[in-house]
């Protein structure tokens, strides 16, 4: 069975530029998170997608966005960029019922901004 | 506001040995507590995890004890082993929210 894709692997801008990062969840999970992992501020929650809606949203400004679309893969998009957008952007997702908590992790998308 | 902290930073261990990592929390709505492994340019993969009505379990080398009325959980590697060697998350989910929490890691070495 395939994990969590993300695509690209690496994307390099330059700030005020647009990003785009796309993750694909594990067949049958319904649930898409994202996460930032930057130099020293460790895994913070971005943004969880169920069923095409945004549930949540974690302390990061507006110009983080996304969507989920009904095939139920994901795409985040981070507008405006800044020097300290640089990061690994992580994707997971995860399915309903009993092991609905545990998420799966992606292999990131590495996000410079120059 | 960091919810659940994470100790040590860093350990390093003799191949065979046990590595011991500890974590607690504030949030007593955390009900899922799982540990992830991440290896350099890799993403976080899922260990083992624990609900709160279980104060131990075991997967191979790999144990979490869980202590509900000190808000403390740890994670136990017995004889370990350099290919252990990677960056140990422990992590909290809170339902309502559904996102996981994460301490700071711990990036852990093994000698051979």
């Amino acid at each position: 069975e395939a994990g969590v894709t993300q695509s690209p692997t690496h994307l390099i801008k330059t700030r005020g530029q647009q990003a785009t990062l796309r993750c694909s969840p594990i067949s049958g999970h319904t649930s898409v998170y994202w996460y930032q992992q930057a130099l020293g501020l460790g895994l913070q929650f971005l943004l969880w997608y169920d069923e095409g809606e945004e549930r949540n949203r974690g302390n990061f400004p507006p110009r983080f966005s996304g969507r989920q679309f009904p095939n139920y893969s994901s795409e985040l998009n981070v507008n405006a960029l800044e020097l300290e957008d640089s990061a690994l952007y992580l994707c997971a997702s995860s399915g309903s019922g009993p092991m609905g908590n545990e998420q799966f992790f992606g292999p990131g998308t590495r996000l410079t901004v120059l | 506001q960091q919810q659940v902290k994470q100790s040590p930073q860093s350990l390093i261990v003799q191949k065979g040995g046990i590595s011991i990592i500890n974590c607690a929390y504030e949030n007593t709505a955390f009900d899922y507590f799982p540990w992830y492994q991440q290896f350099p340019g890799k993403g976080p993969a899922l260990l083992i995890a624990i609900r709160p009505d279980v104060s131990e379990k075991k997967e191979g080398r790999f144990t979490i004890s869980f202590n509900k009325s000190a808000k403390q959980f740890s994670l136990h590697i017995m004889d370990s082993q350099p290919g252990d060697s990677a960056t140990y998350f422990c992590a909290a989910i809170d339902n309502a929210g559904n996102m996981l929490t994460f301490g700071g890691g711990t990036r852990l070495m093994v000698k051979p």
